[in-house]
């Protein structure tokens, strides 16, 4: 079984500072991780992956995540936040052997201060 | 290229009835996978169908079923509405392998009065 927890589930930064959203799960086969974005009635937009080979993965508007396997962990980080980074997060798990189906976790809601 | 296309965008039930959501993905995408969101439970999977199959599912009352046709389009059904099946239902599909990133449709908000 897999699943994926979220620490925090409002997170707030000032624009220009650091963001640090966090993600760990739990798998029992080695995990494809994602990290999707959500503005307001919209649909989820991908903002990076991990599958296979290097740990630390950039995505999308400056977004990156390392997959530390021994702290079952897949942080998402930006070095300086933007007004428009706004939105609610998830983080997700996949497998090898579960097709089409993502687990994700509860979502943060990242608020930016000006 | 189109993305998935999800309609209706908005959908307004009473109590007993029925509805079917419809779902177009990308074009060449042959796994189709429907999610409810709701502010409580969050994302929550329910089935994924591929090549008109369905693959996997989720932990969902029998009243939730749904299709995929030989084009790939997807239909999801939900028969004798409750109140707790208000919620957004998200569609979203891709190649079929786990190791690649579902793309999403904006949803079909659907309120049960």
């Amino acid at each position: 079984a897999q699943s994926v927890t979220q620490l925090g589930s409002h997170v707030s930064v000032s624009e220009g500072a650091l963001v640090l959203l966090r993600c760990n799960y739990s798998s029992s086969v080695p995990p494809y991780l994602f990290w999707y974005v959500q503005y307001p009635n919209q649909g989820l937009q991908l903002l990076l992956k991990y599958t296979t080979g290097a740990t630390l993965v950039k995505g999308i508007n400056g977004f990156e995540a390392e997959f530390k396997k021994s702290e079952t962990s897949f942080h998402l980080t930006k070095p300086s936040a933007h007004m428009s980074d706004a939105a609610e997060y998830f983080c997700a798990v996949s497998a090898p052997n579960q097709g089409g189906k993502l687990i994700f976790g509860q979502g943060t809601e990242l608020s930016v201060k000006p | 290229k189109a993305g998935v296309t999800q309609t209706p965008r908005y959908l307004i039930k009473t109590r007993g009835q029925q509805v079917t959501l419809s779902c177009s993905p990308i074009s060449g995408h042959r796994s189709v996978s429907w999610y409810q969101q709701t502010p409580g439970q969050g994302l929550q999977f329910l089935f994924e169908y591929f090549s008109e199959t369905q693959r996997n599912k989720g932990n969902f009352p029998g009243r939730f079923s749904g299709r995929q046709f030989s084009n790939s389009r997807s239909e999801m059904n939900v028969s004798t509405l409750e109140l707790g099946d208000s919620a957004l239902y998200l569609c979203a599909s891709s190649w079929g392998n786990g190791n690649q990133p579902q793309h999403f449709g904006d949803g079909t908000r659907l309120s049960i009065l």
